[in-house]
């Protein structure tokens, strides 16, 4: 499986930008880069998603290299509550589902 | 909106037990997940589903089952509990692939001792 490297963890202040890289060189095709948060004791949550274009949702952007093996999630104003793990994964399609290998992420500290 | 619901949040068992983690989502969803994290990793996937009456392996699956008999529940079960399977449990469901975000739970925490 492809797999994703990213920092161990980022620091940031408040209501300030905040871009978490992630390096996928292997990646396929057909591979989709999701990126999910944790926040302490909860279930991940969806954030953002993309193929091959940058995409923009509410809660952030998502920066995909053209050659693809790298993406930046972009939090445009980090608040206290942005404080969380960032997980940067490649998304298999193996045919009867999509499987989600989690890595370690990123924790993202932001303090005031 | 409930989403993914998942009882109980907590349980502590002994080596040997067995026990049925519950897992239920409102969304109509086709796909659903089992995963598992142990303290400071990621998570690893156990089981999955991809309607009623189908599941398959994923990374983690030795020592769990699984069943799919609506597409509403799908329930993981820990049949001889050993110290091993002390880990948190997120079940999870989307309403298809690849382009397809996970809905997750909020988890059980289970302790073996």
């Amino acid at each position: 499986d492809a797999k994703t490297t990213q920092p161990n963890s980022m620091e940031s202040n408040e209501e300030e930008p905040v871009h978490l890289p992630c390096n996928h060189s292997t990646i396929s095709g057909t591979d989709y880069i999701h990126w999910y948060r944790q926040l302490p004791s909860q279930g991940p949550e969806y954030v953002i998603h993309g193929l091959t274009s940058n995409v923009n949702n509410r809660m952030a952007s998502l920066a995909i290299a053209e050659d693809r093996k790298s993406s930046t999630l972009i939090l445009h104003r980090a608040t206290l509550r942005d404080a969380a793990v960032y997980y940067c994964i490649l998304c298999l399609y193996t045919g009867t589902a999509s499987k989600l290998t989690f890595g370690t992420g990123t924790r993202l500290q932001v303090t005031l | 909106n409930a989403g993914v619901t998942q009882t109980p949040k907590f349980r502590i068992l002994k080596i040997g037990q067995s026990m049925t983690l519950q897992c239920t989502q409102d969304m109509n969803h086709n796909y659903m997940y089992w995963y598992r994290q142990d303290p400071g990793m990621g998570l690893k996937l156990i089981y999955y589903s991809v309607g009623a009456g189908i599941t398959d392996k994923g990374e983690v699956p030795n020592g769990y089952n699984v069943s799919r008999s609506t597409t509403e529940d799908f329930p993981l079960r820990l049949e001889l509990a050993a110290p091993s399977q002390t880990s948190v449990y997120f079940c999870a469901s989307s309403k298809g692939q690849g382009n397809q975000p996970q809905h997750f739970g909020d988890g059980t925490r289970l302790s073996i001792l």
